[in-house]
């Protein structure tokens, strides 16, 4: 089960929107995404639990997609301490694992 | 609050050398897992437990070994240590294996010249 994440790297300037898009070709029952500060371990930001379902935690927001198999992740008017690595991660099945996406390096510019 | 707790932060090993990578949690959680961040290729899952004395293998788990003797300690160890084993090493618990936030450790850096 492989979870494709793009952009790669995203530059921005502050008070910018972005979003982040994760895809794959596998069927998961869940989806998070997670953000990793420097030097630091990452911290889940959003849970995604139905197919469909729009979910919103302050200046984020994200979507499961209906097919279950993408999400993405939108930051809006962004600020510089949103800088870090985004990542989505998917669980599938019936198993404990929980499945990375390569992650989005985003920087924010003041 | 100490949370998940990773020992040491920085290591460097020689080829060939031995050591265990400690993490510890306070939360009571069932589910612990340890995870490799190397560049570009995002967290690569090594080994997870569902409780004490339970364990099984993630995506990348040739060259490493763990046990689970109690709830509160998942050491992970590498026997025979490898340059390809340089990475940045993550522990993760969560309440129950089917819950979904994991809480993650701050890391440890490992380097094997």
């Amino acid at each position: 089960q492989l979870l494709e994440q793009s952009p790669q790297f995203l530059s921005i300037q502050e008070g910018e929107n972005l979003t982040v898009y994760c895809n794959s070709s596998s069927v998961f029952s869940s989806l998070q995404w997670y953000r990793q500060e420097p030097g630091e371990g990452p911290v889940l930001l959003i849970a995604l639990y139905k197919a469909g379902e729009l979910t919103s935690n302050g200046r984020l927001t994200a979507q499961f997609g209906i097919t279950r198999k993408d999400s993405f992740l939108n930051i809006s008017a962004s600020i510089p301490s949103d800088v870090g690595i985004y990542f989505c991660a998917g669980r599938g099945g019936s198993n404990y694992k929980l499945t990375f996406g390569k992650g989005t390096l985003l920087t924010v510019n003041p | 609050n100490a949370g998940v707790t990773q020992t040491p932060k920085f290591q460097v090993l020689k080829t060939g050398q031995s050591m265990t990578l400690q993490c510890a949690q306070d939360m009571n959680h069932e589910y612990m897992s340890w995870y490799r961040q190397d560049p570009g290729m995002g967290l690569r899952l090594i080994h997870y437990s569902v409780g004490a004395g339970i364990t099984d293998q993630g995506e990348v788990p040739n060259g490493y070994n763990v046990s689970r003797s109690t709830t509160e300690d998942f050491p992970l160890r590498l026997l025979l240590a490898a340059p390809s084993q340089t990475s940045v090493y993550f522990c993760a618990s969560s309440p129950t294996p089917e819950a979904e936030k994991l809480f993650f450790g701050s890391g440890t850096q490992l380097s094997v010249l």
